[in-house]
């Protein structure tokens, strides 16, 4: 593909029920982010995979927050038990680790009524 | 704690004119320093990556500094146009990035 693609690219959904969101990366980009932007706020880092290594899970959250990477490529951020406090952009990213430069795709917006 | 500062006000400019940026930061030792466009509802777009041993890097009408000792980056757009409109972020790091909240440039016809 030409980018980074996510889906869906708006979600809503009431508190308490889990969401799934999908982040297919640029071909060949061995590392992938995970970021949430809250209106007006930065960046918020959630997690990183490179290639086969554990993933930095250092930015989750909570427990209620997990993701995982199939085949070095395709990526799932899971949120469990969704909070009104989780509405936010959630926002996935390629890179060549060695080029840091990373690219985004469009993001999910994500409401919890 | 590691901080960055972008300012928060929206920078705006007449057209033709010189647009800087600034990043500042705190506690915190870069490797690289980054900046990104963001238009609204839309992802982060990368424009320029300067390392800490760089001082200064340009890429058309765009211009970066990185001043180590002052913890200060500076982003110019010359000859500013409307469609330059957006946010800029600037992102630091080492190993995973640390973006700042952004500044909102508006550049007027």
């Amino acid at each position: 593909g030409a980018g980074v693609s996510q889906s869906p690219s708006n979600k809503v959904t009431e508190k308490g029920k889990d969401v799934e969101l999908r982040c297919d990366p640029i071909s060949g980009h061995t590392a992938l982010y995970w970021y949430r932007q809250s209106l007006g706020q930065g960046l918020e880092f959630l997690i990183y995979f490179q290639g086969n290594s554990a993933p930095d899970k250092s930015g989750l959250p909570s427990d209620r927050f997990s993701a995982e990477r199939t085949g070095g490529s395709v990526s799932t951020l899971t949120i469990q038990r969704t909070q009104q406090e989780d509405s936010a952009v959630y926002l996935c990213a390629s890179s060549f680790v060695e080029r840091n430069e990373q690219f985004f795709g469009p993001g999910t917006r994500l409401t919890v009524l | 704690s590691q901080k960055i500062e972008q300012n928060s006000e929206a920078l705006n400019i007449q057209e033709g004119k010189t647009a800087t940026l600034t990043c500042n930061y705190t506690n915190y030792s870069p490797a690289y320093l980054q900046w990104y466009r963001q238009d609204p509802g839309r992802g982060p777009v990368f424009l320029l990556l300067i390392r800490e041993n760089e001082k200064e890097k340009r890429k058309e009408r765009l211009k970066v500094t990185f001043d180590t000792t002052l913890k200060q980056s500076l982003f110019h757009i010359t000859a500013s146009q409307p469609a330059d409109s957006a946010t800029y972020l600037c992102a630091l790091g080492s190993y995973i990035p640390t973006f700042g909240r952004g500044t909102s440039l508006i550049v007027h016809p």
